[in-house]
């Protein structure tokens, strides 16, 4: 199982490029995050999927969009980047049952916005 | 106040010491609770969950009082390699969890 991947690890893009962050899981869960952490910071969920097919809202949505492609892919967007969305990215997956609820993170991925 | 709360040090530590943190949540309603660990420039993984009785894995004790509502994390006998940021983590129910910003430690040779 390779668990949660993230492409690119490393990205830099001028202000107002657009890109989209990929993330997939091989773990059959339902549930999908995506989170900025800046440095010295704690995480700020932007957007998550409860389930394929849905997506809501964080604490940090604005500037971005989200797309539940199916059960395994949540991508992110940015369509107009700015030196603020400067951060490293977190995706992760989540793993809910009776006895256990865990939620697995990617590696992350490195965003700078000149 | 936020929703989960913790001292973000660093805390400095000798190697063999023991240090311990505290995090206060502050939604009575909230059902489970966890710590992460956080490596520098790495993701966040699970430690361990917290029980209401208290549960031990190792050198690493997890306790939760809910009529205080505060967990705590014990490290006994600290490890160069337990340097990390530990986060502090709760579920108030069918939402997402909810993340403290993390307490930071330092062990040190």
């Amino acid at each position: 199982n390779a668990g949660v991947t993230q492409t690119p690890k490393f990205q830099v893009l001028k202000t107002g490029q657009s890109m989209t962050l990929q993330c997939a899981q091989d773990m059959n869960h339902n549930s999908m995050y995506w989170y900025r952490q800046d440095p010295g910071m704690g995480l700020r969920l932007i957007y998550y999927s409860a389930s394929e097919g849905t997506t809501d809202k964080g604490e940090v949505p604005n500037g971005y969009n989200v797309s539940r492609l199916n059960k395994r892919e949540f991508s992110l967007r940015l369509e107009s980047a700015a030196p603020s969305q400067t951060s490293v990215y977190f995706c992760a997956s989540r793993e809910i049952r009776y006895y256990t609820d865990t939620q697995y993170f990617g590696p992350g991925t490195r965003l700078t916005v000149l | 106040r936020k929703e989960v709360e913790q001292d973000p040090g660093p805390f400095n530590v000798p190697e063999g010491a023991t240090v311990a943190f505290n995090c206060t949540y502050s939604n009575s309603a909230s059902q489970s609770f966890f710590w992460y660990r956080q490596d520098c420039r790495k993701e966040p993984k699970l430690l361990m969950s917290v029980y209401s009785s208290g549960n031990e894995d190792g050198r690493f004790t997890a306790q939760l009082n809910r009529a205080s509502q505060y967990i705590s994390l014990l490290i006994r006998d600290s490890k160069l390699s337990d340097s990390a940021t530990y986060l502090c983590v709760v579920n108030s129910g069918n939402t997402p969890l909810v993340f403290g910003k993390g307490t930071r430690l330092s062990v040190i040779a």
